[in-house]
């Protein structure tokens, strides 16, 4: 059965430094999504990418983190300077259309830990 | 945000029983609503959903209900079985978008 799969599954980093979490989206979706958990709070929406854009993005989204789907297989997140805050389970997720019909196929996270 | 609610962290109930877990929205603008599981380790992992436009969708043994007039829904799992203990999320979505609101999340145990 065709999954999601991201890299690493626990990133630990120093506060300032740059991360970049790696995901596979399932081979024939074309939306993508980055959700993310901090501990013992929702799960929360970050954003959708489609067609090589953003097509929404959460308040969360700040000019520290980027997407980008750097060849055709990966679908990234950059987070610039990341700090203490940032430290949460980040999900990837992809679907076959964008509509709100269609079911998310989420990936099994990354912990990343902001020291 | 409490858009949409889970007001039980926790439910355990025995094996072969019923198991409902609720869920309230307060955003009108939600059409689509979908219950996801999660294993420790795991990402979520798709379960039932259903439109707005519907009360009742089946598949198995899990059955979801939606109550559009008082912003509910629930999810029946019948017979519960100690494979379904895990964290249980609802979310739900807007026409006009594709983000998933997620409530905070149930953890079932279902105890042999």
């Amino acid at each position: 059965e065709p999954e999601v799969t991201q890299t690493p599954s626990h990133q630990v980093t120093q506060m300032g430094q740059e991360v970049i979490l790696r995901c596979v989206p399932i081979s024939n979706h074309l939306y993508f999504y980055w959700y993310r958990q901090i501990l013992g709070q929702k799960v929360e929406f970050l954003v959708s990418f489609y067609n090589n854009e953003i097509s929404e993005k959460s308040e969360i989204f700040d000019d520290q983190f980027s997407v980008e789907r750097p060849d055709g297989s990966n679908f990234t997140l950059k987070i610039r300077s990341t700090k203490l805050e940032d430290s949460a389970m980040y999900f990837c997720a992809s679907s076959v259309e964008g509509s709100s019909y269609n079911e998310q196929f989420f990936g099994p996270g990354t912990r990343l830990t902001v020291l | 945000d409490q858009q949409v609610k889970q007001n039980s962290p926790s439910l355990s109930v025995q094996e072969g029983r019923i198991s409902i877990l609720n869920c309230d929205y307060t955003n009108s603008m939600f059409d689509y609503f979908l219950w996801y599981k999660k294993y420790p380790a795991e990402g979520p992992t798709f379960l039932i959903s259903i439109s707005s436009i519907k009360d009742k969708n089946e598949d198995g043994r899990f059955t979801v209900f939606l109550n559009k007039s008082a912003k509910h829904l629930s999810l029946h799992i019948v017979p519960s079985q100690p494979g379904d203990s895990a964290v249980y999320f609802c979310a739900a979505t807007e026409t006009s978008g594709s983000r998933l609101t997620f409530g905070e999340g149930t953890q079932l145990t279902v105890n042999p």
